[in-house]
């Protein structure tokens, strides 16, 4: 079965870099495409970005400028990165496999990062 | 904005059927299979039902869900406590090449 852990600092400076690395156990992360989903407090789900084991990235429009997936597979590892976080970047953020129009089929427990200003 | 429209609330009484809708346009739940996902009080959301209408293994088959055209629902039928959580429905979009997903639903037990 696999796991997903996040993990890094739950408070990050406004104008700073938010970086979060997820790690997966129980499975090969090969044939697979890997997921960044954030839930600010009390809302939705907002899809951030995904990276295929191959390295190739997707993100979402509104968050690209701001946003590197990075994979290291020997590590079973990869990583977000989120810089010049505003207030509005405040949310858990989740890592989670992502099997395309099959859905995110495991998440991680998710972190709460906050920004502080 | 949520892409994806769904009630901001439902509820119902214990062993009720509750229907949660979700609806969005030609580009994602018209074109794409749906997925929906049950986000417990406090933990992570799970996923529920995938290509519109397949469970995964573990989840009662209490839970099922249809599409047509650029809607689709969720039935949960014998409706217990435990049930009570968010709903989120979610469908690849073709423009984006990633997923959407609906601002959730609310579901209480009464």
């Amino acid at each position: 079965q696999v796991q997903l852990q996040e993990s890094g600092p739950g408070l990050v400076r406004a104008s700073e870099t938010l970086s979060l690395t997820c790690s997966v156990s129980g499975d090969s992360m090969r044939s697979y495409y890997w997921g960044w989903i954030r839930q600010p407090p009390g809302k939705g789900l907002e899809w951030i970005g995904y990276i295929y084991y191959s390295g190739s990235t997707n993100y979402n429009p509104s968050l690209k400028s701001r946003v590197t997936i990075s994979i290291d597979t020997s590590k079973k590892q990869y990583s977000l990165k989120l810089n010049s976080v505003t207030a509005a970047d405040t949310a858990v953020y989740y890592c989670a496999r992502d099997r395309g129009n099959w859905g995110l089929d495991h998440w991680g427990h998710g972190t709460l990062v906050t920004v502080s200003s | 904005q949520p892409v994806l429209t769904q009630p901001p609330s439902a509820s119902g009484t214990p062993g009720q059927r509750v229907a949660i809708s979700c609806s969005g346009s030609s580009s994602n739940i018209g074109s794409n299979t749906v997925n929906w996902y049950q986000q417990l009080p406090g933990t992570a959301p799970k996923l529920l039902i995938y290509d519109t209408n397949q469970r995964p293994s573990g989840v009662p088959d209490r839970f099922s869900a249809s599409k047509s055209g650029t809607s689709a629902s969720l039935a949960i039928s014998g409706l217990q406590s435990e049930d009570e959580a968010d709903y989120y429905c979610a469908a690849w979009n073709d423009g984006l090449d990633g997923p959407v997903f609906g601002g959730g639903t609310k579901l209480t037990v009464l």
